[in-house]
C-alpha cells in the first residue's frame, strides 16, 4: 500500500462546475499538506500549503485537511478551462527531509 | 525574480551512456532537491543538497548521483543509462533545507528518453 493514495482520474467537468480532488494517506506523522498544479510539459506549481487540520481558502481554491481521517481535499469553485491540468497532493512531516506525492489527478474543464 | 531553471529541456540518449542534468535554483535559495517523475511511479525523491552537501537520499541505485556548487547550482548525473531511466527529472529549490518544511519551487524539468 502506498503512503499516499490519489485517484489518477481522468476527471472531466463542464466550465463553472465545482471540482473536488482528494487524497488519503497512511502516515500519521505527516503534518504539512500541499497541492501542486502541473501543466503538460511543465514542473509542478505550488497552489496551497497548509499545516495540520483545517481549511484554507485562496480565491477559487479551498484546501481541507482532516487528520483524524487521514484525508485531504482540494475544491475548485467556478472551474475554468485554464484549470485543466494534473493536480498532485503532497505531504511531509516535521523533520522529514523528503516529501511524499500522490500520483496526480488529471483534470479537464470543458468550455 | 527568475524561477528554477533546468537545462537541457530534452535529452535523448542510448542505453549504457551517461547524462548530466543542470539546475539553477531561485536566487537566494540554498536547498536543491531532485525528483524523478514517471507515469507509473509518479514523483519520487532522488536526493537533496544544501550548502554543497547531500543531506538526504532516496531509494535509487548508485548510478544516480549529484552535486551542488558554492553558488547553489546543482547537477545530477546518471551513469550506465537503462531504458527504465526514461523520465521527467525535476529540480526543486527552497530557502532552507527541505526538512524544515519550506515550500518547494519546481523547474520545468528535463525530459530524458533512453533508447
Amino acid at each position: 500500500q502506498k503512503e499516499v493514495e490519489q485517484d489518477p482520474g481522468p476527471l472531466s467537468v463542464p466550465e463553472g462546475a465545482i471540482v473536488s480532488l482528494n487524497c488519503t494517506y497512511s502516515n500519521s506523522a505527516f503534518q504539512y499538506f500541499m497541492w501542486y498544479r502541473q501543466y503538460s510539459r511543465k514542473g509542478p506549481e505550488l497552489l496551497m500549503y497548509t499545516y495540520s487540520s483545517g481549511n484554507k481558502e485562496d480565491g477559487r481554491f479551498t484546501a481541507q485537511v482532516d487528520k483524524s481521517s487521514k484525508y485531504i481535499s482540494l475544491f475548485i469553485r467556478d472551474s475554468q478551462p485554464s484549470d485543466s491540468a494534473t493536480y498532485l497532493c503532497a505531504m511531509s512531516g516535521y523533520n522529514n527531509n523528503d516529501m511524499r506525492f500522490g500520483a496526480g489527478t488529471r483534470l479537464t474543464v470543458k468550455p | 525574480k527568475a524561477g528554477v531553471t533546468q537545462t537541457p529541456r530534452y535529452l535523448i540518449k542510448t542505453r549504457g551512456q551517461q547524462v548530466t542534468l543542470s539546475c539553477s535554483p531561485i536566487s537566494g535559495h540554498r536547498s536543491v532537491s531532485w525528483y524523478q517523475q514517471t507515469p507509473g511511479q509518479g514523483l519520487q525523491f532522488l536526493f537533496e543538497y544544501f550548502s554543497e552537501t547531500q543531506r538526504n537520499k532516496g531509494n535509487f541505485p548508485g548510478r544516480f548521483s549529484g552535486r551542488q556548487f558554492s553558488n547553489s547550482r546543482s547537477e545530477m548525473n546518471v551513469s550506465t543509462l537503462e531504458l527504465g531511466d526514461s523520465a521527467l527529472y525535476l529540480c526543486a529549490s527552497s530557502w532552507t533545507r527541505q526538512g524544515r518544511n519550506e515550500k518547494l519551487f519546481f523547474g520545468s524539468g528535463t525530459q530524458l528518453s533512453v533508447l
